[in-house]
């Protein structure tokens, strides 16, 4: 079974700018996770959405979004892009715990500097 | 709010001996889920084992090993017969059983293995 995919793996962006990262699961998973690293905050929860909903979000502001769509894959933006958005962002996803499964599997990340 | 902690920023040591990484967490949780993933450098994250806090036996995946204590709130992974290969940053995580899917990241221990 193939793994999580993330397109682009990297990507250079300036200041206000805004970008689109894509996430794949593995086939058959239904919830998605998107997660930010950085050196400095580590790991944060961004959201996660389950069949198109979100279904829980951390503490960003609203210029991170994303969105499900009906094959499962995933999309987040963010918007008037600042220095403190370059990070490595990373994509889970999972069957769900309601299918019993509550086990995530990392993508490889998009690796997203804003200059 | 549930935190997770790591205590041992980096540690090393030589091939093919035992070496113990530490986590504690605090929640006023009663089910959830606790996990270890692995980063190696500039690779994607990795589930090395999970434990469900209901479960009292702790949870084994060929060398490593967990020794789960929730009276204490402890959750350390140990990994025998140490290989080059475990080189890489490792991450305590915590899930909350409640359909959930957040993920909550300790800030990691580098562990390095000595040949």
């Amino acid at each position: 079974k193939a793994g999580v995919t993330q397109t682009p793996r990297y990507l250079i962006k300036t200041r206000g700018q805004q970008v689109t990262l894509s996430c794949s699961p593995i086939s058959g998973h239904r919830s998605v996770s998107w997660y930010q690293q950085t050196p400095g905050q580590g790991l944060q929860f961004l959201f996660e959405y389950f069949s198109e909903t979100q279904r829980n979000k951390g503490n960003f502001p609203g210029r991170f979004s994303g969105r499900q769509f009906s094959n499962s894959r995933s999309e987040m933006n963010v918007s008037t892009l600042e220095l403190g958005d370059s990070a490595l962002y990373l994509c889970a996803s999972s069957l769900g715990v309601v299918a019993g499964s509550y086990e995530q599997y990392f993508g490889p990340g998009t690796r997203l500097t804003v200059t | 709010a549930q935190t997770v902690t790591q205590s041992q920023p980096e540690m090393s040591v030589q091939e093919a001996e035992t070496v113990t990484l530490s986590c504690t967490y605090d929640t006023s949780e009663n089910n959830y889920y606790l996990f270890w993933y692995k980063q190696p450098p500039s690779r994607q994250m990795i589930l090395v084992i999970r434990q469900e806090a209901y479960k009292q036996q702790n949870a084994t995946e060929n060398r490593f090993s967990v020794n789960f204590q929730k009276a204490a709130k402890s959750f350390s992974l140990k990994i025998s017969d140490s290989q080059l290969g475990d080189t890489a940053m490792y991450f305590c995580a915590f899930m909350k059983h409640s359909g959930n899917e957040k993920l909550t990241f300790g800030t990691g221990t580098r562990l390095t293995i000595i040949p």
